[in-house]
């Protein structure tokens, strides 16, 4: 069945540096949503990008649609100890199909 | 604001119960979703409903059920709850298909 892949699982960065996740789809979007989910907490909305090779940006995050449809990065600038989550990505054509997410977790 | 609500927060249920989780929202949206959340897996997609008394498997209906008899309200039920079945369960929202979703607070069962 169809498949969004996100990588990397897990990604230790120390605070100033970027992160970077990236989602693969085995069949092209429609359009693909990227939501943050803090510690503790529930997904919350942060972007949806519909165009082939649509590049969208919100402060320090990042969010490319690849020109085939069916890959997608989010990343952030300079990361800062408020954008520590799980970042997921969910790729849409009938249904969401979600990525399994990013953690991203700030070295002390 | 949107607002989405679950009816508990946590809760700990025995092998073999009848467990109604519950989930309201206010926005008038006409689609509902129910989630499960594994570490390491993600969201995977048990049931949706995109009208009243509407509904639709996702992923990993077995074990599960839903009722949807009013627009804002939309109900998991395990029939026979098992330890498997414990997990992170998210009720969504949102005004049409492909729109983004807006979640509730989540609701973490444990199946003794």
């Amino acid at each position: 069945g169809q498949q969004v892949m996100q990588i990397p699982q897990y990604q230790h960065v120390q605070e100033g540096e970027d992160f970077t996740t990236y989602c693969n789809s085995s069949t092209t979007l429609s359009n693909i949503q990227w939501y943050k989910q803090r510690p503790g907490g529930h997904p919350v909305f942060l972007i949806q990008l519909v165009k082939s090779g649509e590049v969208k940006k919100q402060k320090r995050l990042t969010f490319q649609f690849g020109e085939a449809k069916k890959n997608s990065s989010l990343h952030i600038t300079a990361t800062q100890t408020t954008d520590v989550g799980t970042y997921f990505c969910a790729g849409s054509n009938y249904q969401l199909i979600w990525g399994a997410g990013t953690k991203l977790i700030i070295k002390p | 604001d949107v607002k989405v609500t679950q009816s508990s927060r946590y809760l700990v249920k025995r092998t073999g119960e009848k467990v109604f989780l519950e989930c309201v929202q206010d926005m008038d949206h006409e689609n509902m979703f129910w989630y499960r959340q594994d570490p390491g897996l993600g969201l995977r997609l048990i049931y949706f409903s995109y009208d009243v008394k509407m509904k639709e498997k996702g992923d990993i209906p077995e074990g599960y059920s839903v009722s949807r008899e009013k627009k804002e309200r939309f109900s998991l039920i395990l029939e026979s709850a098992s330890t498997n079945q414990t997990s992170m369960y998210l009720c969504a929202s949102s005004h049409r298909s492909y729109n983004e979703q807006f979640f509730g607070p989540g609701t973490r069962l444990t199946v003794l």
